[in-house]
């Protein structure tokens, strides 16, 4: 099976950087992805790593190593808009095309 | 990017009672459809993964009799709570992928309440 770790709260000040860590366990592993969660709302994808190495995407970056099983999701410049749950997940070859979720990390901007 | 809808938002019903929840991907042909289960403050839990044109497959604890999933279409998955119960109030989330499409488009969500 798959598992995922990750935090489960960060907090963090407004225009602050803030690092949100994911490990995982996969027989196959195939590539990690990062969620946005608002409170009472749907996810939405936010990057995609299948290689070793860092994605940029705006204020957003993602990062994966493949031989640590690890993997970050990197905020700048925050904004309270940021404040929500975000969630690795992982898919696994060995499954099809299911994403394993981790529990999920609220992030929560102050002033 | 590419639209995934579900209908209804919320749902309320009673005990004992069946309810129906579509999942539609409005631009594109979903060739996979996923349902998820969501409580409040804790991850998305896959409940079942759903091909068009076949059955579906159910995460394990899962009750395929109680979780009914039909995919007719490329563009429809629906989702039947049978007999629904208290117990099974929560938000249901469906997402879909294009082919061999690494990214899941997701549905906005449906909440429901069973009273």
């Amino acid at each position: 099976g798959q598992s995922l770790e990750q935090p489960s709260e960060v907090t963090a000040v407004e225009g602050a950087i803030v690092q949100i860590n994911c490990t995982y366990q996969t027989s196959g592993f195939y590539g990690l992805s990062w969620y946005q969660q608002h409170d009472g709302g749907a996810p939405t994808f936010l990057s995609y790593n299948g290689l070793d190495g860092l994605e940029e995407t705006g204020r957003f970056s993602s990062f994966l190593s493949r031989s640590d099983s690890y993997g970050y999701l990197l905020l700048q410049e925050l904004q309270m808009k940021d404040s929500a749950s975000y969630f690795c997940a992982v898919r696994d070859r060995n499954a099809g095309n299911m994403l394993t979720f981790g529990g999920g990390t609220r992030l929560m901007v102050k002033p | 990017g590419a639209v995934v809808s579900q209908h209804p938002s919320r749902v309320i019903c009673k005990s004992g009672t069946s309810v129906k929840i579509e999942c539609r991907s409005l631009d594109f042909q979903a060739t996979t459809m996923f349902w998820y289960r969501q409580f409040p403050k804790k991850s998305l839990m896959l409940m079942a993964t759903s091909n068009e044109g076949s059955k579906a497959t159910y995460e394990q604890g899962v009750e395929k009799d109680k979780f009914l999933i039909n995919h007719a279409s490329l563009t429809l998955s629906t989702l039947t709570v049978t007999s629904a119960h208290p117990e099974d109030s929560s938000f249901y989330i469906c997402s879909a992928i294009a082919g061999e499409s690494y990214e899941q488009y997701f549905g906005p969500g449906t909440r429901l309440t069973v009273t």
